[in-house]
């Protein structure tokens, strides 16, 4: 069974940094993407980026670069999302998710990290 | 980027019916590179239906995916109490993905 457990959530001042991590099972982690999308209260999905974990090549939304990168740790099977400068705006659920390309449909995804940014 | 505008934003019905739903796109998907996901609330999106036959494992024959260029439609017919969630359109012919503002669908 295919499974991205994330770390737990967090809670953050403006300005903070934060460091999500997403381990995953039940397939081979090289022969996938990992995607991270985010999703603040109420509205719809965003994508922030993606991570070929057996090459390490990240590529970034143009909205948030600058102040992501995300990568992988292949001896644990484990990717990570880091983000810093965090604003109030950056509340959301932080989600990875397995896709099989860099362009694809994203089919396993993780339970999800809440981010609380507040002063 | 693709923007991907969902209509309606919510859809009463009452179980049974059958829900049509919308996504159009500001610009062409081209392949039918569009995927239909389904969250209810607390839990992440589920993959449903992608591309132009695709359907996640264990997604019931009742969810169809139709269409083409900018006007895209999820069908679900015979509506069952657990399909009453929020659903999502999602783009993956450009980068970067994006994905609709949702249509909510509630029980009448």
């Amino acid at each position: 069974e295919v499974q991205l457990v994330q770390s737990g959530a967090e809670v953050k001042k403006p300005g903070d940094s934060v460091k999500i991590s997403c381990r995953v099972s039940g397939y081979s982690f090289v022969d996938s993407y990992i995607h991270w999308v985010r999703q603040a209260p109420g509205k719809g999905p965003e994508w922030l980026g993606l991570v070929d974990p057996d090459d390490g090549e990240a590529i970034f939304a143009d909205k948030i670069q600058g102040r992501v990168n995300i990568t992988a740790d292949t001896s644990i099977d484990t990717a990570y999302m880091h983000l810093s400068s965090l604003l109030s705006e950056d509340t959301a659920v932080y989600f990875c998710v397995r896709g099989k390309e860099q362009l694809s449909q994203l089919d396993h995804w993780g339970q999800g990290t809440r981010v609380s940014v507040s002063s | 980027e693709i923007v991907l505008t969902q209509s309606p934003g919510t859809l009463s019905l009452s179980p049974g019916d059958t829900a049509t739903l919308s996504c159009r796109a500001d610009q062409s998907v081209y392949n039918s590179f569009l995927a239909w996901y389904q969250q209810k609330p607390g839990q992440a999106p589920r993959l449903l239906v992608f591309g132009a036959y695709g359907r996640a494992t264990g997604i019931p024959d009742r969810f169809t995916a139709s269409g083409s260029g900018t006007d895209f439609t999820l069908t679900i017919s015979r509506l069952e109490p657990e399909d009453f969630a929020v659903y999502y359109c999602q783009q993956f012919d450009t980068s970067p993905l994006t994905f609709g503002q949702g249509t909510r669908l509630e029980i009448k």
